[in-house]
């Protein structure tokens, strides 16, 4: 059973807010991810860490900033919500091994009105 | 870059049915390859992981096939129930990148 959390599980606000996605995991994993996943679309990988201190951009261009300060912690900000920003965000991770097996969180759905 | 094709889009079939699922991709050169379940809003679930170097992975009342050198892989449900119906996603693990590659995905209604 994985142990992977995020809150809020949704979220509507307005545009021009600075928002933050949380995304925390029991499991020790050092790999953590944020993908976004428009309704009915396909996943996009947005930003990965291999581990505290190490942030990388994946395929799909974002305006989000993520930080890995602590193992278990893995946050997401929006410095300036706006509405092409509304889509839901799912956090996962995976073991050190090569190509672990990843385990993903409930997703966080956001609005920006 | 890799390219994950999934059919059937959607399909609707009776309880009771088995079904077969099929994943397509472009770059052969994958690790392994992980078969999810999403409902509705909700986040993914891992099913099966399958090793590049294994053919088949079973898991219940769920088989994942895997050829490897096709860019195929197939997830077999028998038996089907209400409680299947779900979203069903593929992502192979490629070898450059380290990442997963999503398919579309092929949402399953199972009807009682």
């Amino acid at each position: 059973e994985a142990d992977i959390y995020q809150t809020p599980r949704y979220l509507v606000i307005g545009t021009g807010k600075k928002i933050t996605l949380e995304c925390s995991q029991t499991m020790g994993h050092d790999k953590m991810y944020w993908y976004q996943q428009d309704p009915g679309m396909e996943l996009h990988l947005i930003h990965y860490s291999y581990g505290v201190n190490s942030t990388e951009k994946g395929d799909l261009s974002s305006e989000s900033t993520v930080s890995r300060i602590r193992t278990e912690h893995f946050p997401l900000t929006l410095e300036s919500a706006r509405p092409s920003h509304t889509s839901q965000y799912l956090c996962a991770s995976s073991e050190s091994v090569l190509h672990g097996e990843q385990f993903f969180g409930p997703g966080t759905r956001l609005t920006v009105l | 870059k890799q390219e994950v094709t999934q059919i059937p889009a959607a399909l609707s079939v009776p309880e009771g049915e088995n079904l077969v699922l099929n994943c397509s991709f472009t770059d052969s050169a994958i690790y392994n390859l992980q078969w999810f379940r999403q409902d509705p809003g909700k986040g993914l679930t891992s099913l099966l992981l399958i090793q590049s170097s294994q053919r088949e992975q079973t898991s219940g009342r769920l088989n994942a096939s895997l050829d490897k050198s096709s860019g195929r892989s197939t997830l077999y449900i028998a038996a089907s129930q209400p409680g299947d119906s779900a979203t069903y996603l593929c992502a192979p693990h490629n070898n450059a990148g380290n990442m997963l590659t999503f398919g579309g995905g092929t949402r399953l209604m199972v009807k009682p």
